[in-house]
């Protein structure tokens, strides 16, 4: 069935980059997301890409997809405390419902 | 636009008790969810809708009910609350046009946080 899986935690240094990893299994994929949630809050979206897209940039955020491994991966450039959360990698296929499939998140934690 | 609204952002059930979450968008999207994240998890789908009077059950809709009769409205209904229900719940709409290319991103309320004691 489908999956898709991150790791759960990462810890960089202000003003460093960080790079959360996504892999998903359906190959047949329409739109791979990212969501942000802050403590106590909800899901925020924060950028998604298209399949026949393998780069997308957006601000200091860079998304690169790679098809044929499977992988998704979100680089926050110049991280900052603000940037503290967790991040859902979800899959989206058309044929599927029109339902998102989640990963468990990466709870990113940038230190001072 | 206010967006994805849900009530109340906090309640307390007693086991055995009943209760309704209510969800409203103001976006006229066709589309609502409802999940539910557990401490550290990811988000497990409850019910969705397509349309106003049309649901359907998600990944883990046991203990759970809903209703559809407005665009804008999708309530969630705990019949009798179980301490596996203490949970944070989230409506989401999303709007489908019927293209090929519809990104069908989905937006989220701020959360109902419910526990069962």
């Amino acid at each position: 069935g489908e999956d898709v899986e991150q790791s759960l935690f990462l810890s960089v240094r202000e003003g460093d980059s960080s790079v959360i990893n996504c892999t998903y299994t359906d190959s047949s994929s329409t739109y791979l997301y990212w969501y942000k949630q802050e403590p106590g809050a909800g899901l925020q979206l924060l950028t998604y890409i298209f399949s026949n897209m393998d780069m997308k940039q957006d601000q200091r955020l860079t998304v690169l997809l790679n098809k044929k491994d499977k992988h998704l991966s979100l680089r926050i450039a110049d991280t900052q405390t603000g940037d503290s959360a967790i991040y859902f990698c979800a899959e989206f296929n058309a044929g599927n419902n029109r339902k998102l499939i989640w990963g468990l998140g990466t709870s990113l934690a940038v230190n001072p | 636009n206010a967006g994805v609204t849900q009530t109340p952002k906090f309640r307390i059930l007693k086991i055995g008790q009943s209760m309704t979450l209510q969800c409203t968008q103001d976006m006229n999207h066709n589309y609502m969810y409802w999940y539910r994240q557990d401490p550290g998890m990811g988000l497990k789908l409850i019910y969705y809708s397509v349309g106003a009077g049309i649901t359907d059950k998600g990944e883990v809709p046991n203990g759970y009910n809903v209703s559809r009769s407005t665009t804008e409205d999708f309530p969630l209904r705990l019949e009798l609350a179980a301490p596996s229900q203490t949970s944070v719940y989230f409506c989401a709409s999303s709007y489908y046009s019927g293209g090929g290319t519809s990104t069908d991103t989905q937006y989220f309320g701020p959360g109902t946080r419910l526990t069962v004691l």
